[in-house]
């Protein structure tokens, strides 16, 4: 397998743009989870799918940003309109099951964001 | 604040030298999780710990759960360029699902 995919990896633009990144998660990994990576705030969780569905969203900052995932093999986040302090890595991660259930998470190789 | 607090934030050593990481927190963790993460790249899972007390060995790196399942440690025997990178330690809270995450540790091994 070729492991969790995201794109684009490296991602510049303008505030007040939209911004759009893709995932692809582990083929058969029932859950996927998107994170965001700061140097002040280290890594956090934004929201989490199970079987394409929303878990929990409680982490998403704010509601410039959403999340979703229309089918097992796709999900994205939207930043819109985007702010200069969205700028973060931001990991898309996949598991056969919750943290709970001791799964490992596969992260991707993350998309670098700035925001001008 | 950090509901995972790791030290040190940055460690600089030599090849050959030992060095241990901490993760402590207030909050009881049913299973705690050390990641370790290169640049450019996301983080990959080293190890899970579930019992209190538990230590598990990879190679040259052990890892130990606090008896009271609030804290943990690696620690890095012989200490090589390789082994360069951020060290992340994810707790899952004793009631809930979800991994929260320490802010990390930047190693640095010089050759």
């Amino acid at each position: 397998d070729a492991g969790v995919i995201q794109s684009p990896r490296h991602e510049v633009t303008e505030m007040g743009q939209e911004v759009t990144l893709r995932c692809k998660p582990i083929s058969g990994h029932d859950y996927l989870f998107w994170y965001r990576q700061t140097m002040m705030r280290g890594l956090e969780l934004l929201i989490y799918f199970n079987n394409n569905v929303p878990i929990d969203d409680s982490g998403m900052p704010e509601d410039r940003f959403s999340a979703k995932m229309p089918n097992a093999s796709f999900s994205t986040l939207k930043i819109q309109p985007s702010e200069p302090r969205d700028s973060a890595v931001y990991f898309c991660a996949s598991s056969l099951g919750l943290a709970g259930s001791i799964h490992e998470q596969f992260f991707g190789p993350g998309t670098r964001l700035t925001v001008l | 604040t950090q509901l995972l607090e790791q030290s040190p934030q940055f460690l600089s050593i030599q090849e050959g030298e030992n060095l241990t990481v901490y993760c402590n927190s207030s909050s009881v963790f049913s299973s705690l999780q050390w990641y370790r993460q290169e640049p450019g790249e996301g983080p990959v899972l080293l190890v899970t710990v579930v019992t209190g007390g538990e230590v598990k060995k990879l190679k040259r790196l052990t890892f130990q759960f606090g008896d009271a399942r609030k804290d943990s440690s690696l620690h890095i025997t012989a200490a090589q360029p390789g082994d360069t990178g951020l060290y992340l330690c994810a707790g899952v809270m004793e009631y809930g699902n979800k991994l929260v995450f320490g802010a990390g540790t930047i190693l640095r091994v010089k050759s």
